[in-house]
């Protein structure tokens, strides 16, 4: 069963740096793209961008482009998504999830990380 | 304000059919990006719903499809059934955002 799994939420101030992952299984990860994806609270789906393991070709959605890092190390088939320097209006769920090409769909979903900033 | 647009709610009784719109531009659908659809129930992930502007996955019900035609997307669903109730996106790519991702602001759907 191809799954992927997110790991947990976290609660940080602003200014602290963060750095939560997605974990690939029952697939080759280096041959799928991975994309991060973000939802505020109450709001809809942003896409923010996406990494082929296989390579580290990156791409990022503009609003997003030196906002945060996404990497990934297919030894361990864990993608990451991480900020240098949180803002309260980082508060979201981040979820992760696959695509077979750069274009296409995403399928499956990770469960969603919930990140809280506040002071 | 999202690059798709889709209408905010639709609501339907049960067993009617409905139909969620998505409306994009020549830099995105209308550029011949595949739309894509996903179904977000409260306060779960996102499940895809249909990839492919038409397609279905395996274990989707056939009362969903979707449909494509110029700048704009359509899902319908017939036979609605209380289960329905939830969040539907659409979902395509725009070359004028360096070939990135976009999502449409999301449709809650109601069922009476």
């Amino acid at each position: 069963e191809v799954q992927l799994v997110q790991s947990g939420a976290e609660v940080k101030k602003p200014g602290e740096s963060l750095k939560i992952s997605c974990q690939g299984s029952g697939y080759s990860f280096t041959n799928y793209w991975i994309g991060w994806v973000r939802q505020m609270p109450g709001k809809g789906l942003e896409w923010m961008g996406i990494i082929y393991p296989g390579d580290s070709d990156t791409r990022y959605s503009p609003s997003f482009q030196g906002q945060v890092t996404i990497s990934a190390d297919k030894s361990i088939s864990t993608a990451y998504l991480q900020w240098g320097s949180l803002k309260a209006s980082d508060t979201a769920m981040y979820y992760c999830a696959r695509q077979t090409s750069s274009i296409n769909w995403f399928d499956p979903w990770g469960q969603g990380t919930l990140v809280t900033v506040s002071s | 304000q999202s690059v798709l647009t889709q209408p905010p709610s639709v609501s339907g009784a049960p067993g009617q059919r409905v139909t969620i719109s998505c409306t994009g531009s020549s830099s995105n659908i209308g550029a011949g990006y595949d739309v894509h659809w996903y179904q977000q129930l409260p306060g779960t992930a996102p499940k895809l719903l249909i990839y492919g502007n038409n397609n279905r996955p395996s274990g989707v019900p056939d009362r969903f499809s979707g449909s494509k035609s110029g700048t704009s997307a359509s899902l319908a669903i017939t036979g609605l059934q209380a289960e329905d109730e939830a969040d539907y996106y659409c979902q395509s790519y725009d070359s004028s955002l360096s070939g990135s991702g976009v999502f449409g602001g999301g449709t809650k759907l109601t069922v009476l």
